[in-house]
């Protein structure tokens, strides 16, 4: 089973600050099979970045994804308001599919 | 627009058992894979099962496997979770995705108690 390592467990930033998450697996995601989503409390999650780096359809081109192997990170330009959320990286690679513990990004 | 939506939720005793189904809409059910992904009250996300398009080819997590079983009607665009066995730990907010990109299509969830 592959685990998924988030860093840091909370980012406190302001509104137009960058914002840096990071994901790390134990064994390396191969083809790039990692994904990102949004979750707001109350919410499902919303898938942002899937392939390591693709946007997934309708998210804004401030959330961008890169890495590969096992190193992973998830950058925001610049905050909004409505970016305050938790980000949970997931690998697709095999089975079962893990997910990370999670990053919360809060004001 | 596609539409995933989830019922059967509720309170149960431990050893008891539920069945929860997922309504697709908006897209073409029988070619996509689907899932059940579960969160614990304040927890993460935890991959439970998933089912390939004509429901042959399943996987369930070590830790429901033996007790859970997923499956699909694509005449009637549905995926299903049977619990049996239920524990408290399985106390959480069932959703169902579909599996394409990862999963790039959640329904809100259906809540699971699992409490004497």
């Amino acid at each position: 089973e592959i685990v998924l390592t988030q860093s840091p467990g909370t980012l406190s930033l302001s509104p137009g600050e960058r914002a840096t998450l990071s994901c790390r697996a134990s064994q390396s995601v191969s083809s790039s099979y990692l994904a990102w989503y949004q979750q707001k409390p109350g919410q499902a999650p919303r898938l942002l970045i899937y392939g390591a780096s693709t946007r997934a359809t309708a998210i804004p081109d401030r959330f961008s994804g890169s890495g590969s192997g096992s190193d992973f990170t998830l950058t925001i330009s610049r905050l909004e308001p409505e970016d305050f959320a938790v980000y949970y990286c997931q690998q697709y690679d095999s089975s079962p599919r893990t997910f990370g513990q999670g990053t919360k990004v809060e004001i | 627009q596609v539409q995933l939506v989830e019922s059967g939720g509720g309170l149960v005793k431990p050893g008891g058992s539920l069945r929860l189904s997922c309504a697709a809409s908006g897209f073409t059910f029988r070619d996509y894979y689907m899932s059940w992904i579960r969160q614990a009250p304040g927890k993460g996300l935890e991959w439970v099962s998933h089912l390939s398009f004509s429901g042959n080819t399943v996987s369930h997590a070590d830790s429901v496997k033996g007790r859970f079983t997923i499956s699909r009607d694509n005449a009637k665009n549905s995926l299903y979770l049977q619990m049996n066995s239920l524990r408290a730990e399985d106390t959480a907010v069932y959703y169902c995705a579909r599996r394409h990109l990862s999963h790039d299509y959640w329904g809100q969830g259906t809540l699971v108690t699992v409490s004497s």
